[in-house]
């Protein structure tokens, strides 16, 4: 099966610092990968979408300028929270989508806790 | 866009019982529709899915059937284990676009 992995699993970090979040498939090409974050006992919310070589997009009400998501290679997609404070703290998810033989699949990390002091 | 609507949680078993929790979708088009679950502290697996009406999905002793009439895609176990216990959540999908996740199901299994 399809294999994605997220560096570090999780992180605590002091107010103002930013934090750097990767996310890459081991053992397929992804143009694509998605970013969710999860707070405690709540559903993934969609940040934005990664294409490789591309800008991101970004859905309503995330700030690009402070998730900067930079997708370098078909295999890595990284997640910068820039100026990090307590609010940010949560679970962060990445999943990659691959397509083989015209199949589109998902495959999700296993998630980076991130806590902001 | 695409939404899920599932049951309100926490669902609170005993070992064995039957579990039921029901997923109803609105999309456009055709989407496949999926089962995740989340185990404590952890990120999602893929628990099932299915891609055309009538399929039935299943694994590990879970299965849904893909009710394009009443736009539903209810999972259901016939006995429960105590590992079972996680978040489950239902998702419909267009062609890979991302993956639009509804609330989610607490499911709580006591021995």
């Amino acid at each position: 099966g399809a294999v994605v992995s997220q560096h570090p699993s999780w992180v605590i970090c002091k107010s103002g610092t930013s934090v750097k979040i990767e996310c890459r498939s081991l053992d397929f090409q992804a143009t694509t990968m998605f970013w969710y974050r999860q707070f405690p006992k709540q559903s993934l919310m969609l940040m934005a979408t990664s294409n490789e070589g591309s800008k991101a997009t970004y859905e309503q009400g995330v700030e690009k300028d402070k998730f900067l998501i930079n997708h370098a290679s078909l295999t890595l997609s990284t997640l910068t929270v820039t100026s990090a404070h307590p609010e940010d703290s949560s679970f962060y998810i990445c999943s990659a989508r691959r397509e083989e033989r015209g199949v589109r699949e998902q495959f999700f990390g296993p998630g980076t806790r991130l806590t902001v002091l | 866009g695409d939404s899920v609507t599932q049951m309100e949680g926490p669902v609170t078993l005993s070992e064995e019982a039957f579990l039921t929790i029901n997923c109803t979708y609105t999309a456009t088009g055709y989407p496949s529709l999926f089962w995740y679950v989340q185990y404590p502290g952890e990120g999602l697996q893929l628990l099932l899915k299915a891609t055309k009406a009538d399929d039935k999905g299943s694994n590990k002793g879970f299965e849904a059937t893909y009710r394009k009439e009443t736009t539903s895609f209810h999972l259901e176990k016939g006995s429960v284990q105590v590992s079972d216990s996680a978040v489950y959540f239902c998702a419909p999908n267009q062609a890979g676009t991302a993956l639009i996740f509804g609330k989610g199901t607490t499911l709580s299994v006591s021995s």
